[in-house]
């Protein structure tokens, strides 16, 4: 089925421990979006990429970086883990310039970081 | 101050009843979109809305679209367990990118 794959799945790192989550989409959408959800703050938009070779920064860009390494693939890198950073993270894609078009999410990635 | 205000936060409710719930905002959008999310899965589009008072029928569920185009709602008639969720909504603001705004969403349980 098309949609967005992220991977892992799951996974629980130490403290200052790095490690990349990988995302990937097979709609040929140009937007791409990295979120985080946490009880009570809602999803906040961590970095996002419009188009292939672009990212900027999103609400909570700290800890974070990311590669738009083609037009399907968004990694988003930690590159020393912190507990703060546990989290359930989702990646998004999305069509560019329509307004009427939403996202369509990945499954998600469950961060633990003890 | 947050852009995007949901409520109820929190809503558990019997099958067969119906329920609204209210996103609301001080900005005019320029389209606002709900969404639901499952337990362990990502949320999925339910609907777009753009034109001031615009109302869009999905089966059970009816989504109204503020005349001034500030808040929407989400009614549910005869609500069923599988219609259990996070109900998340999502505004474009006027004139912005395209990058979505999303509210923290209202937690329905439906108990059958």
């Amino acid at each position: 089925n098309a949609g967005v794959t992220q991977t892992p799945k799951f996974q629980v790192l130490k403290t200052g421990q790095s490690m990349t989550l990988q995302c990937a989409q097979d709609m040929n959408h140009n937007s791409m979006y990295w979120y985080r959800q946490d009880p009570g703050m809602g999803l906040r938009l961590i970095y996002y990429s419009a188009s292939e070779g672009t990212t900027d920064k999103g609400e909570v860009p700290n800890g974070y970086n990311v590669s738009r390494l083609n037009k399907r693939e968004f990694s988003l890198r930690l590159e020393s883990a912190a507990p703060s950073q546990t989290s359930v993270y989702f990646c998004a894609s999305s069509e560019a310039q329509d307004r009427l078009y939403g996202y369509t999410f990945g499954s998600g990635t469950r961060l633990t970081v003890v | 101050t947050q852009l995007l205000e949901q409520s109820p936060q929190f809503l558990s409710i019997q099958e067969g009843e119906n329920l609204t719930v209210y996103c609301n905002s001080s900005s005019v959008f320029s389209s606002l979109q709900w969404y639901r999310q499952e337990p362990g899965e990502g949320p999925v589009l339910l609907v777009t809305v753009v034109t001031g008072g615009e109302v869009k029928k999905l089966k059970r569920l009816t989504f109204q679209f503020g005349d001034a185009r500030k808040d929407s709602s989400l009614h549910i008639t005869a609500a069923q367990p599988g219609d259990t969720g996070l109900y998340l909504c999502a505004l474009r603001r006027r004139g912005g990118s395209e990058k979505l705004v999303f509210g923290k969403g209202t937690k329905l349980t439906v108990n059958p």
